[in-house]
């Protein structure tokens, strides 16, 4: 069962403008955590922001917010004032269990790429 | 302070042929995974390595094999390649008593002909 869902394979946005993109999840453990990277053309995978199932705050780092909406089992980022450099892949991921001494392994989503436009 | 490193960048194999990947984990981090990201696809997890043993597998076939060294570092060996095995392959590394990220590396692109 796939427990990742990326639905938008592309989004485009013009330059200076927010925009969201889409993560749905399952699963049955209680301790999870959400992430999201940016993967450039030249393949690294770069962490932008975590989310823990038990934070009861959304997950902000600079630019870059997790509208985190735990009965709906939904962790969308948002980008604030986009930049030509943030065109690039965006996964989404979870890690169940998420604690520490037993961490599970990352599964990612199948990603969305995201073009901005000047 | 010094980020995951991974070589070689770029490899060509043929098939049948075996390949052995190389990663350093960040500073710190005594826990290395390594992922699979084939063409337009999410990474997929392979394994993971801590206090030198594998401790969690993915459902890839046991030509992949790994190993970590006292030194934290870690390789990736896959025998009998297949031209299916042409991928990215991530290695990632994390620190397992803290509750943090893992972070990845820039990559092994592996090409099997």
């Amino acid at each position: 069962a796939q427990k990742i869902t990326q639905t938008q394979p592309g989004m485009f946005v013009q330059e200076k403008e927010a925009v969201t993109l889409d993560c749905t999840y399952d699963t049955s453990d209680q301790s999870y955590g959400l992430f999201w990277y940016k993967q450039p053309s030249s393949g690294e995978m770069i962490f932008l922001i975590y989310q823990g199932s038990y934070d009861e705050q959304n997950a902000t780092e600079g630019r870059y917010s997790l509208n985190f909406q735990k009965a709906r089992k939904s962790a969308n980022l948002v980008i604030s004032a986009s930049q030509l450099g943030d065109s690039a892949m965006y996964f989404c991921a979870m890690r169940e269990p998420d604690y520490g001494g037993s961490q599970g392994n990352l599964i990612f989503g199948k990603g969305t790429k995201l073009s901005v436009k000047p | 302070d010094a980020g995951v490193t991974q070589s070689p960048t770029h490899l060509i194999k043929t098939r049948g042929q075996q390949v052995t990947l190389r990663c350093s984990p960040k500073s710190g981090h005594d826990t290395v995974s390594w992922y699979q990201q084939a063409l337009g696809q999410g990474p997929q997890f392979i394994f993971q390595y801590y206090e030198e043993e594998e401790r969690q597998r993915g459902n890839f076939p046991d030509r992949f094999s790994g190993h970590q060294f006292p030194n934290y570092s870690s390789e990736l060996n896959v025998n009998a390649l297949l031209l299916g095995d042409s991928a990215l392959y991530l290695c990632a590394s994390s620190l397992e008593r803290a509750q943090e990220t893992q972070y990845f590396g820039p990559g092994t692109r592996l090409l099997v002909l």
